[in-house]
């Protein structure tokens, strides 16, 4: 099946510090969408990007859509405690139709240290 | 509450019972999705359906699987002959016309095949 390769697979950082993760495929995806998922929950959605090259904040967090369709970033901000979980980036194919769902990355797990 | 319901949120059954789960959606929904996550990975698709027809089934994981959504409202996921392999996290979402319109996922429910 397709794979979305989600890098890195975790991070230990300082309260206060920015993070940055991404997603990249050798496919071409329509929509991409990232998630943030904590222990015994489902997921749950942060940012969705609709169009190559678009640039979206919510908040502290800023994602982008590559110009290929075939990579996403997530940046966060200023780390602050309730941002510790796993975060997944997630994305449908171009040739979907809608019925394909998602594809996930395996995520990324953030850690922040006291 | 009016986010995705899902029940059990936790069943333990002995390998080679039969189990079912259900899914409650947001109710202005048309779409609704099946996916199975597993430790340490990002969720999988399995199926998909618009109102009460079944789209999409060809990524269910065995003939083991099976899913309804006979009046478009709640869908149901059984799974037979349970093997410990089926131990997984089942997550439903749902949606208004795609992606464009409130993919929200609910709670899930945690199989532990023994």
């Amino acid at each position: 099946g397709q794979q979305l390769n989600q890098s890195p697979q975790s991070m230990f950082i300082q309260e206060g510090e920015d993070v940055s993760m991404n997603c990249t495929s050798s496919s071409i995806f329509n929509t991409w969408l990232w998630y943030k998922q904590d222990p015994g929950e489902g997921p749950v959605l942060l940012i969705a990007l609709y169009k190559a090259g678009e640039l979206t904040s919510n908040g502290r967090l800023t994602a982008q859509f590559g110009i290929t369709r075939k990579d996403s970033f997530l940046n966060i901000s200023a780390s602050i405690p309730s941002d510790v979980g796993i975060y997944f980036c997630a994305g449908q194919l171009r040739s979907g139709g809608g019925a394909d769902g998602l594809t996930f990355g395996k995520g990324t797990h953030l850690i922040i240290q006291p | 509450d009016t986010g995705v319901s899902q029940n059990p949120r936790h069943k333990i059954t002995k390998r080679g019972q039969n189990v079912t789960f259900r899914c409650d959606p947001i109710s202005e929904h048309n779409r609704l999705y099946w996916y199975r996550q597993t430790l340490g990975q990002g969720p999988e698709f399995l199926t998909y359906f618009q109102n009460e027809a079944q789209l999409e089934k060809s990524r269910l994981l065995s003939d083991r699987f099976s899913a309804e959504r006979p009046k478009g409202s709640f869908s149901t996921l059984e799974i037979q002959r349970t093997e410990q392999g089926d131990s997984a996290m089942y997550l439903c979402a749902s949606s208004l016309g795609g992606l464009l319109y409130g993919y929200t996922f609910g709670s899930g429910t945690r199989l532990t095949v023994v």
